[in-house]
């Protein structure tokens, strides 16, 4: 079945690096765009960029730009999300989500991975 | 890119009809007609309800309807039912080759 898993919970301090990644299977990997969201607790989904497994283009979300970079290993069929210099406000759940038609960009969002934890924290 | 406006809360009762409004501008919701619509429960990743403004995804419950007129989309769900209380979340392409999500809407079921 068409799925997203994406990597497990991370703890990190104010300043520091985290990388999340998200495993693609069921479906011809370089055929949709990926895109990242994440979710504060309590609050509501913010998109923070997209990229594209077939060449590996990104487009990042104005409010991040400098600190994340989106990557892509097509041998593996994963995308991955770095975000530096982390604060707290960053604490949040990470979402890989998968556009919904291939090779569109329409911002419609059908497979969502099951969301990565992680919490930055002196 | 500010966020899209949604109510922050709506109300019926089982069997009713409720509609849940997002506004934009002529760079998102109205210049475009790439308006979704998201289901999230609780501790869940969000579920695609409704795409390019009113097509359904495969599995998705026909109670469950999109439109838009200028810059506001709205999600109608008509038949409510228990298990449709959640939070709801539009969102649009926009302009800037980015996508924008609205502040969200908590659905109670009476």
């Amino acid at each position: 079945q068409v799925q997203l898993v994406q990597s497990g919970a991370e703890v990190k301090k104010p300043g520091a690096s985290v990388k999340v990644s998200c495993k693609a299977s069921g479906y011809t990997f370089t055929s949709y765009y990926m895109h990242w969201v994440r979710q504060a607790p309590g609050q509501g989904l913010e998109w923070m960029g997209i990229i594209n497994p077939s060449g590996g283009s990104t487009s990042y979300a104005q409010k991040f730009q400098g600190r994340v970079t989106m990557t892509r290993d097509t041998s593996t069929s994963t995308v991955y999300m770095e975000l530096s210099s982390l604060r707290s406000e960053d604490t949040a759940v990470y979402y890989c989500a998968r556009e919904t038609v291939a090779g569109t960009i329409a911002g419609a969002f059908d497979i969502w991975g099951q969301g990565t934890m992680v919490t930055v924290s002196s | 890119q500010s966020a899209l406006t949604q109510p922050a809360s709506v109300s019926g009762s089982p069997g009713q009809s409720i509609t849940i409004s997002c506004t934009g501008t002529s760079s998102d919701v109205g210049g475009y007609n790439y308006v979704s619509w998201y289901q999230q429960h609780p501790g869940k990743a969000p579920k695609l309800m409704i795409y390019d403004v009113s097509k359904r995804p495969s599995g998705v419950s026909n109670r469950f309807s999109g439109s838009k007129s200028g810059n506001t989309a709205s999600l109608t769900i008509s038949g409510l039912q228990a298990e449709d209380e959640a939070d709801y979340y539009c969102s649009s392409y926009t302009s800037s080759s980015s996508v924008v999500f609205g502040g969200g809407t908590k659905l109670t079921v009476l």
